[in-house]
C-alpha cells in the first residue's frame, strides 16, 4: 500500500509565485490534514479535512487554501509565496474517530527566495 | 489548543545507555501516541496507549500512559545507533476536531557509537 503520498518532494520558489502542494491517501481516511514543521516549533497545523467536503482553519492558515478534492485527495495551495513560508510540508490522514493514528506522507521541503 | 510537553528536547548518549523521554499535559486525553521521524521522512507512528497506566512494549522500548491520561514516559533500554531520530509524542480526545490532535515539540535523540 501506498499509504500518503505528497508531490513534489522538494521546491524552489520566488517571493509572490504560486504553487499547490497535492496528497492524496488510499486507506480510506475521512480526515486529512496540512502540517508545516520548523526548528524548534515542532508541527503546526494549517488547515485541516475532517471529512469529504468539509475544511477548517489550523494554527497558522495565514497565506494557504486548501481543496478537499475527494475523499483520497487534499491539496494545499500558497497563492503568493514569502520567504516566512520556507518550510517543510507534511500531508497527513487519520479515521475520524478512536485513537488518531496519523500517518504522513514523505514531506515536501520549499524554500521561497 | 491543548499543550503537551516534551522533555528534554534534546539528548545524546552513548550506545548501551538507557534513557526516558516525557510527555506531559495539563489535558486530559482519551488516547496518546508515539512517533519516530528520521532526516528527511514524514513521522511513523510507533504505539497508542489508551488506558490509564497502560504499558506497550515494542523491543527495547517502553511506553506508559499515565494513570490519569495526561502524561506519558518513552524509556528505551540499550540504546543503539538506529534509535537516533526525532520521537514525537501525539495526543487525541474523542470527538474533537483536528484540534483534537495535538503534537509536543518533540525530542531530538542521538545515539553515539
Amino acid at each position: 500500500n501506498a499509504g500518503v503520498t505528497q508531490t513534489p518532494k522538494f521546491q524552489v520558489l520566488k517571493t509572490g509565485q504560486s504553487m499547490t502542494l497535492q496528497c492524496a491517501q488510499d486507506m480510506n481516511h475521512n480526515s486529512m490534514y496540512w502540517y508545516r514543521q520548523d526548528p524548534g516549533m515542532g508541527l503546526r497545523l494549517i488547515y485541516y479535512s475532517a471529512s469529504e467536503g468539509t475544511t477548517d482553519k489550523g494554527e497558522v492558515p495565514n497565506g494557504y487554501n486548501v481543496s478537499r478534492l475527494n475523499k483520497r485527495e487534499f491539496s494545499l495551495r500558497l497563492e503568493s509565496a514569502a520567504p516566512s513560508q520556507t518550510s517543510v510540508y507534511f500531508c497527513a490522514s487519520t479515521y475520524s474517530v478512536g485513537p488518531r493514528e496519523a500517518f504522513f506522507g514523505q514531506g515536501t521541503r520549499l524554500t521561497v527566495v | 489548543t491543548q499543550l503537551l510537553e516534551q522533555s528534554p528536547q534534546f539528548l545524546s548518549i552513548q550506545e548501551g545507555e538507557n534513557l526516558t523521554v516525557y510527555c506531559n499535559s495539563s489535558s486530559v486525553f482519551s488516547s496518546l501516541q508515539w512517533y519516530r521521524q528520521e532526516p528527511g521522512e514524514g513521522p511513523v507512528l510507533l504505539v497508542t496507549v489508551v488506558t490509564g497506566g497502560e504499558v506497550k512494549k515494542l523491543k527495547r522500548l517502553t511506553f506508559q500512559f499515565g494513570d490519569a491520561r495526561k502524561d506519558s514516559s518513552l524509556h528505551i533500554t540499550a540504546a543503539q545507533p538506529g534509535d537516533t531520530g526525532l520521537y514525537l509524542c501525539a495526543g487525541s480526545y474523542s470527538g474533537g476536531g483536528a484540534d483534537g490532535l495535538t503534537f509536543g515539540k518533540g525530542t531530538h535523540l542521538i545515539i553515539q557509537p
